[in-house]
């Protein structure tokens, strides 16, 4: 059974704390992503990256980093984190060459939610 | 104006009754995805489509591209299909997907 895997379901952190949110899948992916969910709001893609040690802005990547020094693990840092980061993060990943999901089926982590007081 | 909207944002349903959720884009498509959040945050992809129908168990979607329009059916619901269902497409002069913002289903028994 295909997995992508988040390492946090919940999180708490204090304003000003750097937070890595980790994401691993096991279907060997080209292509893995980081999003936000907000009510009201779609899913907004913050980073994507299509090969090890690529990353591409998504809409709204102000704020967050990331990592990908190995093809099946991509992390999400928050270098000084904001109440206004949080929110529902979901990580998933595609196969296929060139990056973007717009005809690859994605396969998507639980989520983690993380909460900034 | 969102390039992917869903009507309606809310549903609530008898066990048994047939659901449509309808979803419009905004720009042409190499593919549009139905994805079903259930309560707890996980996602799963339900469909990818670009043409036609597709059917899986008592779910159905449909798209037409002249309209720039899809639904998702179910039939014969059920509790257990209560869920948020969630659209995509990519968006203008990019293959990212763009989100809609969710249809919330409440089957009732």
């Amino acid at each position: 059974d295909v997995k992508v895997t988040q390492s946090s379901r919940y999180l708490v952190k204090r304003t000003g704390e750097k937070v890595f949110l980790e994401c691993v899948q096991d279907m060997d992916h080209e292509n893995m992503f980081w999003y936000r969910q907000d009510p009201g709001l779609g899913l907004r893609l913050i980073y994507f990256s299509y090969d090890v040690k690529m990353k591409e802005k998504g809409d709204i990547p102000e704020g967050y980093s990331v990592s990908r020094e190995k093809k099946e693990r991509f992390s999400l840092i928050l270098e000084s984190a904001s109440t206004n980061q949080t929110s529902m993060y979901l990580c998933a990943s595609s196969h296929g060459a060139g990056g973007l999901s717009g005809a690859n089926v994605l396969t998507f982590g639980a989520g983690s939610r993380l909460t900034v007081l | 104006k969102n390039e992917v909207e869903q009507s309606p944002q809310n549903l609530t349903a008898q066990e048994g009754e047939f659901i449509t959720i309808n979803c419009s884009y905004s720009v042409g498509i190499s593919a549009l995805h139905w994805l079903q959040q259930h309560p707890g945050g996980g996602i799963v992809s339900l469909f990818m489509l670009s043409s036609g129908k597709k059917k899986h168990g008592r779910l159905i979607a449909t798209i037409n591209i002249q309209e720039k329009h899809s639904s998702l059916h179910i039939t014969a619901s059920h509790p257990r299909d209560s869920a948020v269902y969630i659209c995509a497409a990519p968006g203008l002069n990019t293959d990212k997907l763009i989100f809609g913002t969710g249809t919330r289903l409440q089957v009732f028994p």
